[in-house]
């Protein structure tokens, strides 16, 4: 079964860091590109960033509002995506999603999600 | 960036009925639009690829049409398990945009 699993969400304060991470199962998570969207409460969905594939040069790309702080690695050997927010803002109060990035340029599947809550 | 712009944001539907919603894109993205289902504490659920292509276990009442700027999802007889919110995205180009949702309501 393809599975994606994030942990590592959780309480901090205004200019805090935390590191999510998301461990993936049942794909070949190698070749794959590992994007993180996040939906605050009541709101829509908002791509962050995305890490391709080593064969690919594990190039990353983020979002406007998250570029300078937050930073998207993967460690291939653990089949495992990791996000590290630095700098935290309260606007980042959201639950935290990993996909994987398909071919036919879908995100397929999702995790379940990580609640992240900034505040004092 | 390109905006991506769903109407309605809400509506109300009663099980049996056709639904149609929209979605329009601020550029040209070809037929790099897909759509997905997010029901209240999940994740979101990939329905419809590529515009009009339907997810492996997706039930066939779901279709999908359009290509440019403006798209369309409709449901062709609304179940029970159909009222959740519906999400376009664009894949056309980084970074990848999704539209504000509509959602699905009991009538």
């Amino acid at each position: 079964e393809v599975q994606l699993v994030e942990s590592g969400g959780g309480l901090v304060q205004p200019g805090g860091s935390l590191k999510l991470s998301c461990a993936a199962s049942g794909f070949t998570f190698s070749g794959s590109a590992m994007h993180w969207v996040r939906q605050a409460s009541g709101k829509g969905l908002e791509w962050v960033g995305r890490i391709r594939s080593k064969a690919n040069s594990y190039a990353t790309v983020y979002a406007a509002s998250v570029t300078g702080r937050f930073t998207i690695s993967r460690d291939d050997s653990k089949n495992t995506a990791y996000l590290l927010m630095d700098s935290l803002k309260i606007e980042d109060t959201a639950v935290y999603y990993c996909t994987r990035y398909q071919l036919e340029r879908t995100f397929d599947p999702w995790g379940q999600g990580t609640l992240v809550t900034v505040s004092s | 960036d390109i905006q991506m712009t769903q109407s309605p944001s809400s509506l109300s539907a009663s099980v049996g009925d056709r639904v149609t919603f929209t979605c329009r894109a601020s550029h040209t993205i070809n037929s790099y639009l897909n759509w997905y289902q997010q029901k209240p504490g999940k994740a979101p659920k990939l329905l419809i690829y590529a515009a009009s292509s339907l997810q492996s276990g997706v039930p066939s009442r779901f279709s999908g049409s359009g290509s440019g700027t403006d798209f369309t999802l409709t449901i062709s007889s609304l179940q029970p398990e159909d009222f959740a919110t519906y999400y376009c995205q664009q894949s056309y180009s980084a970074p990848l945009t999704f539209g504000g949702g509509t959602r699905v309501e009991i009538k």
